[in-house]
């Protein structure tokens, strides 16, 4: 089977930074993937990783680490509309994609 | 281009009634996904088609689900009988193209069932 780890909440103010951790198992794996989804909306792709190190777009920068089974999403000069929630992803195998419970971001004044 | 267009956006039913959700994804697209969404068990993959072959139901809850995909067009998700524990919002998306690894989704349907 697979399973993802991510925190379920995280707070920070506008400006900073921060940082989503995703911790995975899974039984084959192509690659991570990162995805934003706002409260009312659907889930948008932020980023993939299929090899390791860090992968930057933008404000937002995603890590792999296959060895340890570890990711994370970090997340720079935060904004007010970055308040979401964020989602890893894993592809185990083919075609098909795995979400982990997701981590509610709140960026405060 | 429109995005993965799914219809109805919001449906009310009583238990028992069928319900039929629909989705027409991206034009190119080979990949097609059901997913269901609720506070409870997160974001679940129900099933995925490839070119409009079901690969992978194993995540459909039970029999009272069914799905087809009778051209890469269009794709239907159909609860039969409905019961409360279906309320949820389901989300179709597509995948494939030049953007291989990213999932495009619509904006869902959000089902209440009463």
């Amino acid at each position: 089977g697979q399973s993802l780890e991510q925190p379920s909440e995280v707070t920070a103010v506008e400006g900073a930074i921060v940082q989503i951790n995703c911790t995975y198992q899974t039984s084959g794996f192509y690659g991570l993937s990162w995805y934003q989804q706002h409260d009312g909306g659907a889930p948008t792709f932020l980023s993939y990783n299929a090899l390791d190190g860090l992968e930057e777009t933008g404000r937002f920068s995603s890590f792999l680490s296959r060895s340890d089974s570890y990711g994370y999403l970090l997340l720079q000069e935060l904004q007010m509309k970055d308040s979401a929630s964020y989602f890893c992803a894993v592809r185990p195998r083919g075609n098909d994609m795995r979400f982990g419970a997701g981590t509610r971001l709140t960026v405060k004044p | 281009d429109a995005g993965v267009i799914q219809s109805p956006r919001h449906e009310v039913t009583e238990m028992g009634q069928e319900v039929t959700l629909r989705c027409k994804p991206i034009s190119g697209h080979n990949s097609l996904f059901w997913y269901r969404q609720t506070m409870m068990r997160g974001l679940e993959l129900l099933i995925y088609f490839n070119n409009n072959v079901p690969i992978d139901d194993s995540g459909m809850p039970e029999d009272r689900f069914s799905a087809k995909m009778p051209n890469a067009s269009f794709s239907t998700l159909k609860i039969q009988p409905s019961e409360p524990r279906d309320s949820a919002v389901y989300f179709c998306a597509s995948r494939g193209g030049t953007g291989r690894e990213t999932q495009y989704f619509g904006p869902g349907t959000r089902l209440l069932v009463l």
